[in-house]
């Protein structure tokens, strides 16, 4: 079966602007988590959802946001681009909240001038 | 909040020399999971460790779980060149809705 597809691939903004990144799980997999990796930084959480619901937050300032649809295909959102907002996002799916294993997508690496 | 502190931040060794990485915790740990990522890559699922002293063996990985639920480790024996990439655990407590937490990792190196 298909994998964790994120789209767009590879993304340049500008300080200021906004973006938004998408994120379809593998088929019948309910939860999604959304992660920053940054050189040196190793693994950032920054949420999960599960069945439209956010059940875990990381400690990311407000400009980042996200929503789950009823699909479970996810997007995250980040405001007010700033330079550090440069890294590469990472969607993973599960099956359900806390349980076994993360299937992470291919990644979209955002890159802010 | 909970931490997972893993160590060593690199390490390099010959081709054929043995790998291994640490992850510990403050707290009792419900469960833990070994991820790879590739230069390049995504991090990939290794292993779940879930019983008080659990060994696991992946023919030359062999993962380890502490008694007490707070430490494990990874161990590579004999590497090779397809081990490259860096290593990740997480762990998950009960009482943090088993959201994981991420060490920052250890990058394997191969010495040319």
């Amino acid at each position: 079966k298909a994998g964790v597809t994120q789209t767009p691939r590879y993304l340049i903004k500008t300080r200021g602007q906004q973006v938004t990144l998408s994120c379809s799980p593998i088929s019948g997999h309910r939860s999604v988590s959304w992660y920053q990796q940054t050189p040196g930084q190793g693994l950032q959480f920054l949420f999960e959802y599960f069945s439209e619901t956010q059940r875990n937050k990381g400690n990311f300032p407000g400009r980042f946001s996200g929503r789950q649809f009823s699909n479970s295909r996810s997007e995250m959102n980040v405001s007010t681009l700033e330079l550090g907002d440069s890294a590469l996002y990472l969607c993973a799916s599960s099956l359900a909240q806390g349980v076994g294993e993360l299937f992470f997508g291919e990644g979209s690496r955002l890159t802010v001038l | 909040g909970q931490q997972v502190m893993q160590i060593p931040q690199y390490q390099h060794v010959q081709e054929g020399e043995d790998f291994t990485t640490y992850c510990n915790s403050s707290t009792t740990l419900s469960n833990i999971q070994w991820y790879k990522q590739r230069p390049g890559g995504h991090p990939v699922f290794l292993i779940q460790l879930v019983k008080s002293g659990e060994v696991k063996k992946q023919k030359r990985l062999t993962f380890q779980f502490g008694e007490a639920k707070k430490n494990s480790s990874l161990h590579i024996t004999a590497t090779q060149t397809t081990d490259v990439g860096t290593y990740f655990c997480a762990g998950a407590w009960r009482d943090s809705n088993y959201q994981l937490i991420w060490g920052a990792g250890t990058k394997l190196i191969i010495k040319p």
